[in-house]
């Protein structure tokens, strides 16, 4: 069955921390897409990765092929950072069906 | 941000009511999606569409049907809305496929069936 898991469920941290957030998955993917989803409800695409590593800011995605797993860290953490992140997957070439992680939820403090 | 909006934003109806959510994107893209949100589930992809007229079966698309006769429109209905139906639905857009690209959300739609 393809699923993905992500951990924790619920992460809490101090203002510049540095922060990382797991996914792991079932089988093979082709892509792996990291979201945000803010307080308000409000979902924006933060990666979209297949190979290697990814850097936007202060945040940055990798993922492991042969290990199945990927993970977003966020340096100099801030509490505009505190949101839901989730991972999807896409499980296969032939399809561009996405498979979600329940999400992580983090609460940067000041 | 991309020009994806979701009407209505808000609706209550009764069970055994037809619904029928729009979503519309001002973007040109190609590859449109329907997600329902549950705590607990996360988000569930319920049909996608990959051009006019071309749809597809997503993990929860029992009980609802979609259509896609503009690029820019895709449509959502619930032909007799049952309460396990009530949930926050999303709308997607993407230039490619999920295997290439990332995807645009739309603000959501929150449903609740009586």
């Amino acid at each position: 069955k393809n699923e993905v898991e992500q951990s924790p469920q619920n992460l809490t941290a101090q203002e510049g921390e540095f922060i990382t957030i797991n996914c792991s998955y079932s089988v093979g993917i082709s892509a792996l897409h990291w979201l945000q989803q803010h307080p308000g409800g409000g979902i924006v695409s933060l990666f979209m990765l297949s190979s290697g590593k990814k850097k936007h800011g202060r945040l940055i995605a990798t993922i492991n092929i042969q290990e199945k797993h990927s993970s977003l860290h966020i340096t100099a953490s801030h509490p505009r950072d505190s949101a839901v992140y989730i991972c999807a997957a896409c499980f296969s070439y032939n399809t561009d069906k996405l498979i979600f992680g329940t999400g992580t939820r983090l609460q940067v403090f000041p | 941000d991309a020009g994806i909006t979701q009407s209505p934003r808000h609706k209550v109806t009764e069970t055994g009511t037809p619904v029928t959510l729009r979503c519309h994107q001002t973007e040109n893209h190609r590859y449109m999606y329907w997600y329902r949100q549950d705590p607990g589930h996360g988000l569930r992809l319920i049909h996608y569409s990959y051009g006019v007229k071309d749809t597809d079966k997503g993990e929860v698309s029992d009980g609802y049907s979609v259509s896609r006769s503009k690029t820019e429109d895709f449509l959502l209905t619930l032909e007799s809305a049952t309460s396990s139906q009530t949930s926050v639905y999303f709308c997607a857009i993407g230039e490619q496929g999920a295997r290439y690209y990332e995807q645009y959300f739309g603000p959501g739609t929150r449903l609740t069936v009586t």
